[in-house]
């Protein structure tokens, strides 16, 4: 089976540029979260969403963030425009919640972003 | 917020040592995961804890969840090369989100 699918594995770019990442969840799963991981701060969690639905995103840090999730097969994080604070890895993760709340959380490989 | 402090933060040892690592908060947690990361890799699940005092063992990996559902701890037996990477604790509180702790990173060395 296969797991979350996250796209591009790596962006390179530079400050002010548009950058969309891209998720997968598992089929079948009702719950997407984004995460962000840098040294400095540890796994973050910057939005979750319910059955396509954003419960909550007050992790995203600024305006320049957005996330979406248009059907229960495809999620974006968007930032517009990218500033150099913003290089980390970006990971998407997928759970069915169940009676007993989110379950286990299955992540993707990341997507490495570098803002120069 | 609700945060969880991982210790060590670091921590390098000898092949077949045996280590235990810690996840501690000051809130309650309705359950708690704790999750490997390998470079390059998303996190995995190893075990999910629910009740307060509860053990569990995986192979070599023993969990416990601190009687007052506030603190856990894993424990490795004959640490082995296989075992290196970042450990992550997580706590489930009223809500659905997962708080993840700061992470310990673990070395074993052959």
């Amino acid at each position: 089976d296969a797991g979350v699918i996250q796209s591009p594995r790596h962006e390179v770019t530079e400050m002010g540029q548009e950058v969309t990442l891209r998720c997968k969840p598992i089929s079948g799963h009702d719950y997407l979260f984004w995460y962000r991981q840098t040294m400095m701060r540890g796994l973050e969690l910057l939005i979750y969403f319910n059955n396509n639905v954003p419960i909550d995103d007050s992790g995203m840090p600024e305006d320049r963030f957005s996330a979406k999730m248009p059907n229960a097969s495809f999620s974006t994080l968007k930032i517009q425009p990218s500033e150099p604070r913003d290089s980390a890895v970006y990971f998407c993760a997928s759970s069915y919640g169940g009676a007993t709340g989110t379950g286990e959380l299955f992540f993707g490989e990341g997507s490495r972003l570098t803002v120069l | 917020t609700q945060l969880l402090e991982q210790s060590p933060q670091f921590l390098s040892i000898q092949e077949g040592e045996n280590l235990t690592v810690y996840c501690n908060s000051s809130s309650v947690f309705s359950s708690l995961q704790w999750y490997r990361q390998e470079p390059g890799e998303g996190p995995v699940l190893l075990v999910t804890v629910v009740t307060g005092g509860e053990v569990k063992k995986l192979k070599r990996l023993t969990f416990q969840f601190g009687d007052a559902r506030k603190d856990s701890s894993l424990h490795i037996t004959a640490a082995q090369p296989g075992d290196t990477g970042l450990y992550l604790c997580a706590g489930q509180g009223g809500n659905e989100k997962l708080t993840f702790g700061t992470g310990t990173r673990l070395t074993i060395i052959p």
